[in-house]
């Protein structure tokens, strides 16, 4: 299984401000995911980020809010962009591996915007 | 589009047994996996049916039946430390074959 390295681990924001999320993973990795998980809420799926092509966002999530790179195979970027309260979440990073059957994920950023 | 329902809570003892029950409706349904997520931590895997029938690792077991579009997860021998919140997720062909995930039961593990 894959190792993954992801901070900040928590961050406290203004409002209209941006930050990057690093994660940072032990071996090569073709996909890697992007979710949102709000308090006590189940994980959303922002984009899917694959090395060298866009990141495919999901309904409800655009590129200018939540821009993504992938420059390598071990590494991905996700940026919140002009920070709302309501972008208070806990954003997480994974990787499938074992043919697709199993995600890793990243330990987490804990974001609050005030 | 797809939906997966799973209870909210579920409260027990230690030493007891407990079963979680998810249910999924998707038209390109490929397996069906179990995490677990502590407070405050990341969601790690539990297990990964992808035929029916029964996985047994340690003191979890998980269950498919696709005609029935339902599985669940049993833990034996409860431990305070099994408290946490257990998703199901189902992979998707329709979903490129990533994984939708459920909305979560929170398991409190009672003395």
């Amino acid at each position: 299984s894959a190792v993954i390295s992801q901070k900040p681990s928590r961050d406290i924001c203004q409002r209209g401000t941006s930050l990057t999320i690093q994660c940072q993973v032990d071996s090569q990795v073709t996909m890697m995911f992007w979710y949102r998980q709000q308090p006590g809420q189940s994980l959303t799926l922002i984009a899917t980020a694959n090395q060298g092509s866009e990141a495919t966002y999901e309904s409800g999530f655009v590129i200018d809010k939540f821009p993504i790179s992938r420059p390598n195979l071990t590494f991905s970027t996700l940026t919140v962009s002009n920070m709302s309260p309501e972008d208070s979440s806990i954003y997480l990073c994974s990787v499938v591996w074992d043919r697709g059957s199993v995600y890793t994920f990243g330990s987490g950023t804990r974001l609050t915007v005030v | 589009g797809q939906s997966l329902e799973q209870p909210s809570e579920v409260t027990a003892v230690e030493g007891a047994i407990v079963q979680i029950n998810c249910t999924y409706q998707t038209s390109g349904f490929y397996g069906l996996s179990w995490y677990q997520q502590h407070d405050g931590g990341a969601p790690t895997f539990l297990s990964y049916n992808a035929l029916d029938g029964l996985e047994e690792t340690g003191r979890f077991s998980s269950f498919l039946s696709r005609s029935d579009s339902y599985g669940y997860l049993l833990l034996q021998e409860l431990q305070m430390k099994d408290s946490a919140s257990y998703f199901c997720a189902v992979r998707d062909e329709d979903y490129g074959q990533n994984f939708v995930f459920g909305p979560g039961t929170r398991l409190s593990v009672l003395p």
